[in-house]
């Protein structure tokens, strides 16, 4: 069966300081990995997505950067944090190749509290 | 579409009646549809989907109804508990994409005693 692991769970780092999420999914191969924020009380966001090894999308303008550098590993970065990217952080996968099934499956998330 | 920004909206049900949790979505052209529960700080969990050729389909205490004519999808929960309590969210595949989804806002269910 297919699981996705993501860590750490809680996080609190200072202004300034760099970021590293890590995400990892297992069961799989190929899969579609995603980066969500989530903001206390809101909706998400789609923040990168990627269908490949090196393959990245991003869907908003930020303080963030994604990686894959495996297939099955999908990172989230910062060189130097904001107070407003404290928030949720939500990683899902989902098949390449749907064949008319989209659906995804989330990991734990992190909680980063920017200080 | 997504409605990230907002504040999610609430419904309150009392324990043992039945919730309904609305959605609207945005394309004609989508044709799948899937519910998630999300529980206070945990990821979001799929509850049901269904496909546009389908107007109602069953799960275990749950009822997605689909109507095209209006791009409305409803989830139904019987006999609400506790464990219901839960930010509900609907998404929609994305036009042009084998694999994005567009989300709503979400629901906040509040389940009172």
């Amino acid at each position: 069966s297919q699981t996705i692991h993501q860590w750490p769970a809680t996080l609190v780092q200072p202004v300034g300081s760099p970021l590293s999420l890590e995400c990892t999914v297992e069961g799989t191969s190929n899969p579609n990995l995603y980066w969500y924020r989530q903001a206390a009380g809101r909706g998400l966001q789609l923040l990168f997505y990627s269908v490949g090894i090196g393959q990245i999308s991003s869907e908003v303008p930020q303080n963030l950067s994604a990686s894959r550098p495996q297939d099955r590993q999908f990172i989230l970065s910062s060189k130097k944090l904001l107070l407003s990217d404290s928030g949720f952080y939500l990683c899902a996968w989902s098949k390449r190749f749907t064949g008319g099934d989209y659906g995804y499956t989330f990991g734990s998330g992190t909680r980063l509290t920017v200080v | 579409g997504e409605s990230v920004g907002l504040h999610l909206p609430t419904l309150s049900v009392q324990e043992g009646d039945n919730s309904i949790i609305n959605c609207a979505y945005s394309n004609s052209a989508s044709d799948y549809f899937i519910w998630y529960k999300q529980e206070s700080g945990k990821g979001p969990q799929f509850i049901i989907d269904i496909r546009s050729n389908m107007d109602k389909r069953q799960g275990q205490r749950v009822t997605v109804l689909l109507n095209k004519t209006v791009k409305h999808l409803s989830l139904q929960i019987a006999a609400t508990q506790p464990g219901d309590s839960a930010v509900y969210f609907c998404a929609e595949n994305k036009a042009d994409s084998n694999y994005q989804l567009i989300w709503g806002a979400g629901t906040k269910l509040i389940i009172k005693p």
